[in-house]
């Protein structure tokens, strides 16, 4: 079936920090994946996707590649700000799905400054 | 903001009681999801509507229904209301049926308390 691992939190960076989110998948066939956050009260907001192989989603300077060898979708921001402190999804979406979405357990960010 | 409101915001009530929450959709997004947050059970899918029908099906339980209107706005009925029922209960639309890779659009979300 399908399933996301991710890295358990929560990770607690110092601003400026180089940050990696771990993500992998099981998944039958091509899904697509995808990274949403959820900052403090709030929803969940996509914060980028990938659909094929060696794809590069990226967004307010978060990027993650979709490797299809090593079935990863890391997530990694070069340096992060106190703003960036929320809860991280990582999800995959695929035919076998019914295309409804399969989340991670969310991984906690916190930035102190 | 992603456009699609949900209401209300908290909800707070007894064990064994029903409620109603109510989601409005993105303008033009024929699909709308369920899904329900808890520090146990993380994000799990309820269901899905699309134009009115139910299309999907997830980790719903039977004392839960749901329902898509003409108007494409949808409520999520939860009933004989358990402690464990208490969890963040979002919403989320999408313009297609879920037959691709479309992304979901996300609402505020309601905050369930049962007491």
């Amino acid at each position: 079936g399908n399933s996301v691992t991710q890295m358990e939190g929560p990770v607690t960076l110092s601003e400026e920090a180089f940050l990696t989110i771990n993500c992998t998948y099981t998944a039958t066939g091509y899904p697509s994946l995808f990274w949403y956050v959820q900052y403090p009260g709030e929803g969940l907001q996509l914060l980028l996707k990938a659909t094929k192989a060696d794809d590069k989603g990226s967004n307010k300077g978060f990027e993650a590649t979709y490797r299809k060898e090593t079935t990863s979708f890391h997530l990694e921001k070069g340096s992060v700000q106190v703003s960036d402190s929320a809860v991280y999804f990582c999800a995959l979406i695929n035919m076998d799905s019914n295309y409804q979405l399969i989340w991670g357990a969310g991984t906690k960010l916190i930035i102190k400054p | 903001d992603s456009g699609v409101t949900q209401t209300p915001k908290h909800l707070i009530t007894a064990t064994g009681q029903r409620v109603t929450l109510r989601c409005s959709p993105r303008s033009g997004d024929l699909s709308v999801y369920w899904y329900q947050q808890s520090l146990d059970q993380g994000l799990q899918f309820l269901i899905q509507y699309y134009n009115g029908e139910e299309r999907a099906k997830g980790n719903i339980l039977e004392r839960f229904s749901a329902q898509q209107f003409p108007d494409l706005h949808s409520e999520l009925n939860l009933s004989s209301l358990e402690l464990g029922d208490s969890a963040l209960y979002f919403c989320a639309s999408s313009v297609d049926a879920g037959t691709s890779s479309r992304e979901q659009y996300f609402g505020p979300g309601t905050r369930l308390t049962v007491t």
